[in-house]
């Protein structure tokens, strides 16, 4: 029972490179969605998706696109990297609300 | 938008309770829940409350809402040095997906 994987761990890319974060669940939810967490802020929505075909816009997208064509796989895009990319990246999942949110390990990314 | 409050810190004697607290912004919130954060790791779901309840204890842990005042609280009793953490305080808005967070707070326990 993997729940929520997010791969790599870590990542460093120079500023303009553009790379994908991967995020994989197996427990059939139907809500995915990507956080950022910087140093004292808490954690801060990115991008959201409700279903397969389905995303939307959370409270930081600029900069991030993301795609969810199969339940299970929900990857997050970073165009052309910048400094302040720099963070750790959560992806999450859930059945509903009433479940609570299921996140992965992270990803460790460094913008230089 | 507005913020989800709570303290940064928070220091308890091993064997105490720990009282973590909360204010939150939505008043049409549903359910609002506690994350812990240990190094290095994810968010794990500690506990949640719906909206229409005042009160949930599962284990060493009781969660109190007030909704009038917007306040909501983790209590863990017997508080062990495996419980040493930052707890995030998350609030589902009404009409908006996905998490609203705190900043977290780091529960430091002394020997």
């Amino acid at each position: 029972n993997a729940g929520v994987t997010q791969t790599p761990k870590f990542q460093v890319l120079k500023t303009g490179q553009s790379m994908t974060l991967q995020c994989a669940q197996d427990m059939n939810h139907e809500y995915m969605s990507w956080y950022r967490q910087d140093p004292g802020m808490g954690l801060r929505l990115i991008h959201y998706s409700v279903g397969a075909g389905i995303t939307d816009q959370g409270e930081v997208p600029n900069g991030y696109n993301v795609s969810r064509s199969t339940t299970e796989d929900f990857p997050l895009r970073l165009l052309s990297a910048a400094p302040s990319q720099t963070s750790v990246y959560f992806c999450a999942s859930s059945y509903g609300q009433a479940y609570g949110y299921t996140f992965g390990s992270g990803t460790r990314l460094t913008v230089v | 938008g507005e913020d989800v409050e709570q303290s940064l810190f928070l220091s308890v004697r091993e064997g105490d309770s720990s009282v973590i607290n909360c204010t939150y912004t939505d008043s049409s919130s549903t359910y609002l829940y506690w994350y812990k954060q240990e190094p290095g790791a994810g968010l794990q779901l500690l506990t949640y409350i719906f909206s229409n309840m005042d009160m949930k204890q599962d284990q060493r842990l009781t969660v109190l809402l007030n909704k009038k005042d917007k306040h909501l609280s983790l209590r863990i009793a017997d508080t062990q040095t495996g419980d040493s953490a930052i707890y995030f305080c998350a609030e589902k808005r009404g009409g908006a997906d996905g998490l609203t967070f705190g900043k977290g707070t780091h529960l430091i326990i002394q020997p």
